[in-house]
């Protein structure tokens, strides 16, 4: 089985500090990566993709991807209580477009 | 068009009754997909289309589940003989195939929460 595994929480962050998420996966043949962001009794919104190492940076979210290490991880600069959610990472293999998601992580940014 | 629609928001069905939803997806998105999601679990994948075709059902789909895509436009998902395991929210999204290894982020539509009593 294809997992993407992340730390349910919660993690908890006072307003302005950096929030750090992670996810790690079990498939190498993964090629695309993406975060999601679920407030309760929502859908998720989609907030960053990333397909190839490195760190790529949207507003206050840096996404990382370390293929050799097979770690993903989501950076939220100067939280603020409004980014309280649960933080949902997904994976996709080439050629197929499934998405495996990560059981989410939810997040608390404490005011 | 404004995004990924689902319908119904809600359905509370008794258990043994047969239940449909429907998606409408982003209209120049090819592929569709159906995921189930439960308290505390991230979406489960179910089923997806492009186009008209069902490329993929998940195995943990028993053959009480079913889905089509009729012309490539709306889908539907249907489930027969509910359980109370159904129980749960099922969500639909929409993509546009992108060229090479990247694969385009999914629109989420906002759900269809199903209780079986």
């Amino acid at each position: 089985q294809k997992e993407v595994e992340q730390n349910s929480g919660p993690l908890s962050v006072p307003e302005g500090a950096i929030a750090s998420l992670n996810c790690t996966y079990s498939d190498r043949g993964s090629q695309s990566f993406f975060w999601y962001r679920q407030y309760s009794g929502k859908s998720p919104e989609l907030i960053m993709s990333i397909y190839s190492n490195g760190d790529k940076e949207d507003g206050r979210f840096t996404a990382q991807l370390n293929k050799a290490s097979q770690y993903v991880s989501l950076l939220i600069r100067d939280s603020q209580p409004s980014d309280s959610a649960t933080y949902l990472c997904a994976g996709a293999t080439s050629g197929t477009y499934k998405y495996i998601f990560g059981t989410g992580t939810r997040l608390k940014v404490l005011a | 068009d404004t995004g990924v629609s689902q319908n119904p928001r809600h359905k509370i069905t008794k258990r043994g009754q047969n239940v449909t939803f429907r998606c409408d997806p982003i209209s120049e998105h090819n592929r569709l997909y159906w995921y189930r999601q439960t308290l505390g679990q991230g979406p489960e994948f179910l089923t997806y289309f492009q186009n008209e075709a069902q490329l993929e059902k998940s195995r943990l789909l028993s053959d009480r589940f079913s889905a089509e895509r009729p012309k490539g436009s709306f889908s539907t998902l249907e489930i027969q003989r509910t359980e109370q395991g159904d129980s749960a929210m099922y969500l639909c999204a929409s993509s546009l195939v992108g060229g090479g290894a990247a694969a385009y982020g999914y629109t989420f539509g906002s759900g269809t929460r199903l209780t079986v009593v």
